[in-house]
């Protein structure tokens, strides 16, 4: 399978638990974003990576919140003391910055997070 | 402030039967625009892809357009299927300044395909 993966696929935490999920971007693309979506809603921006360098993070993003990417692959995001508000659908997105403006962005599957 | 507004938010229709999503947005400067499709507990996949000189677009039973003047889209399934059950979001991209792609999206459209 060459698409992005995340995992855990679903987890269920109590609060103020830590919690961490990884993705997979495809294979040699540089760029790799992560969103949050709660239901019926669409997804919003958190953060992304351009390799492994951290280059904006969304006001959505609290102190509780880490993204890692060390190596510009696989990519981390540690939630910290989760609360019930963090109670969502994480995903990841890669894309490959190639110099033409339309750059496509590939989606997960998603982590489904739930905080009891 | 960009925004990006769908309707209907839910719809149900008959397998075989056609239906239109719109799509109205307030994003700018615009780049493009994307239609993706969700499936229940899955991550969003691109459908179509617009620019600012493209009215239209097809991908197989799907036909999106665009009217850049009016800063509207829609999305028009052929033929529904009962697959085609999903939430179809519709998402806008600013000018890429160098950052991070500026996506704005929509609420999405859940489309309920029934027997």
């Amino acid at each position: 399978d060459t698409g992005v993966s995340q995992n855990p696929r679903h987890k269920i935490t109590k609060r103020g638990q830590n919690v961490t999920f990884r993705c997979d971007p495809i294979s040699e693309h540089n760029r790799l974003y992560w969103y949050r979506q709660t239901l019926g809603q669409g997804p919003e921006f958190l953060t992304y990576f351009q390799n492994e360098a951290q280059l904006e993070k969304s006001r959505l993003l609290s102190d509780r919140f880490s993204a890692e990417r060390p190596k510009g692959s696989f990519s981390t995001l540690e939630i910290q003391r989760t609360e019930q508000g963090d109670s969502a659908m994480y995903l990841c997105a890669s894309s490959l910055l190639s110099g033409v403006e339309q750059e496509t962005q590939y989606f997960g599957p998603g982590t489904r997070l739930l905080v009891l | 402030k960009n925004q990006v507004e769908q309707s209907p938010q839910s719809l149900i229709i008959l397998e075989g039967k056609n239906c239109t999503l719109q799509c109205n947005y307030t994003v700018s400067p615009f780049s493009n625009l994307r239609w993706y499709k969700q499936d229940t507990g899955r991550g969003p996949v691109s459908l179509t892809i617009m620019t600012f000189s493209e009215n239209t677009k097809s991908n197989g039973r799907y036909t999106a357009t665009l009217d850049a003047d009016t800063k509207q889209s829609s999305l028009h399934i052929t033929a529904s299927q009962l697959s085609d059950s999903a939430s179809y979001i519709c998402v806008v991209s600013a000018v890429n300044t160098g950052t991070a792609s500026k996506l704005t999206f929509g609420t999405g459209t859940r489309l309920q395909v029934t027997l």
